[in-house]
């Protein structure tokens, strides 16, 4: 079963516009991560935030966690062509063998 | 370059073929994972590896092998393939660290069709 579920499954928005996307897991978790997949190629990490963590970022990118509504969010500022992709969030619960367990993705378009 | 790489990345054959998918990292990465992803399912692990010789089961393990016998290869074995079995695979590698999930490297992806 999947922990974690992004929301909106898709997302059409304009070159300059912001994007942010959800993501909702289940269970007790010990850091989340996203990753982003462009269309035909594996997935490149992005960025991971621990259980621990309120808020981070890299770049363009801002992610925040809240652990009591076991919810986090991606932030894309000033979007571009290039960041047309999916986007996964994916949760390490501390299950055996470090496992990652992945969402469905966010299918993201950015229209120039 | 730090890469996953994986062959063949694209391969149809017919049921009951045996088949291996290569995986190869360069990072003396110690974990090294094996995923399918399907429409709808997201990506969910076939097999893990924590270190040479030690492998085990993911969340749909059923119809797959797999061995670790150097650190930098991890083959995916379908002994006899069937259609359900037809998924796009991704291998990943990634550090292990006491603290918690390193970010993983995925290879560019291996697309089976089974007839």
């Amino acid at each position: 079963s999947q922990q974690g579920e992004e929301d909106p499954q898709a997302l059409s928005i304009q070159e300059g516009e912001n994007a942010t996307m959800n993501c909702s897991y289940k269970t007790s978790i010990n850091n989340l991560q996203w990753y982003r997949q462009n269309s035909g190629r594996g997935l490149v990490h992005l960025i991971l935030i621990r259980s621990n963590e309120r808020e981070k970022h890299s770049g363009r990118l801002r992610v925040t966690l809240d652990t009591s509504k076991k919810s986090s969010s991606l932030l894309i500022t000033a979007s571009r062509a290039a960041d047309t992709a999916s986007y996964f969030c994916a949760t390490d619960a501390g299950a055996a063998g470090n496992k990652l367990t992945f969402g469905g993705g966010t299918r993201v378009l950015v229209k120039p | 370059e730090a890469q996953v790489t994986q062959n063949p990345r694209y391969l149809i054959t017919v049921t009951g073929k045996k088949l291996t998918v290569t995986c190869s990292q360069n990072m003396n990465h110690e974990y090294m994972s094996w995923y399918r992803q399907d429409p709808g399912l997201g990506l969910r692990q076939i097999y893990y590896s924590m270190n040479v010789e030690v492998t085990d089961k993911g969340d749909v393990p059923e119809g797959y092998k797999v061995s670790r016998k150097e650190k930098r290869n991890f083959p995916l074995i379908l002994e006899s393939p069937s259609p359900n079995q037809t998924s796009l695979y991704f291998c990943a590698s990634s550090l292990l660290s006491g603290t918690g999930n390193q970010p993983q490297h995925f290879g560019d992806g291996t697309r089976l069709s089974i007839l």
